[in-house]
């Protein structure tokens, strides 16, 4: 049973560029969320999504932000990338209404932005 | 987001037991308490919850204070691949994210 596959691995990107990471969740899971972990840090909370929209979003600006598809896949986009932007982004499915019973995470995207 | 604090390193020997400490004295009483362990290169993994009673499964066992302003993971064996950044996480009941710390980071000496 495959798990959460994130894709791309890696990617070098350019400031100012914009840039799209793509989440498929474990079978059975349709709710998605997104995380940013910087170098040394814990991962920090983007936004979720289920049915298609967007039902939480944390502290991040509007150049972030995603889909999800009818098969629950999803995107998650960057506009205008900073250097600050560069980190490891972590996408988590579960099955909405088991939320509290665990999140299972992708080994994420590592951009760099240069 | 209620907080939790940990310790930001330990250290075990392998075969022994290892007890992580969190605590979390703003905690209410729907949060859920939460650990993930994060290998080196990977996303976090996780590794159980509970909200009131103490709980077991295969990777490990969590023990809840009874005021429940603090809990411990409890690896009762360590190995090597338990080497890892462990994180406490509280989970209020209705919400979505998972807010996450510095953690503590396991070392397990051969």
């Amino acid at each position: 049973d495959a798990g959460v596959t994130q894709s791309p691995t890696h990617l070098i990107k350019t400031r100012g560029q914009q840039v799209t990471l793509r989440c498929s969740p474990k079978s059975g899971h349709d709710t998605v969320s997104w995380y940013q972990q910087a170098l040394g840090q814990g991962p920090q909370f983007i936004f979720q999504y289920y049915e298609e929209e967007e039902r939480q979003r944390g502290n991040f600006p509007d150049r972030f932000s995603g889909h999800q598809f009818p098969n629950y896949s999803s995107e998650l986009n960057v506009n205008a990338l900073l250097l600050g932007d560069s980190a490891l982004y972590l996408c988590a499915s579960t099955e909405q209404g088991r939320a509290n019973y665990g999140y299972t995470f992708g080994s994420g995207t590592r951009l760099t932005v240069v | 987001d209620a907080k939790t604090t940990q310790p930001n390193s330990m250290e075990s020997n392998e075969e022994e037991p290892v007890h992580l400490p969190c605590n979390h004295s703003t905690i209410s009483g729907t949060d859920y308490i939460h650990w993930y362990r994060q290998l080196p290169s990977q996303g976090p993994e996780y590794v159980i919850h509970g909200l009131t009673s103490n709980v077991n499964n295969r990777m490990a066992s969590l023990a809840i204070a009874e005021d429940r302003k603090s809990s411990t993971l409890i690896l009762h064996r360590a190995t090597l691949r338990d080497a890892a950044v462990y994180y406490c996480i509280l989970k209020e009941t209705s919400g979505s994210r998972l807010t996450f710390g510095e953690g503590t980071q396991l070392t397990v000496n051969p």
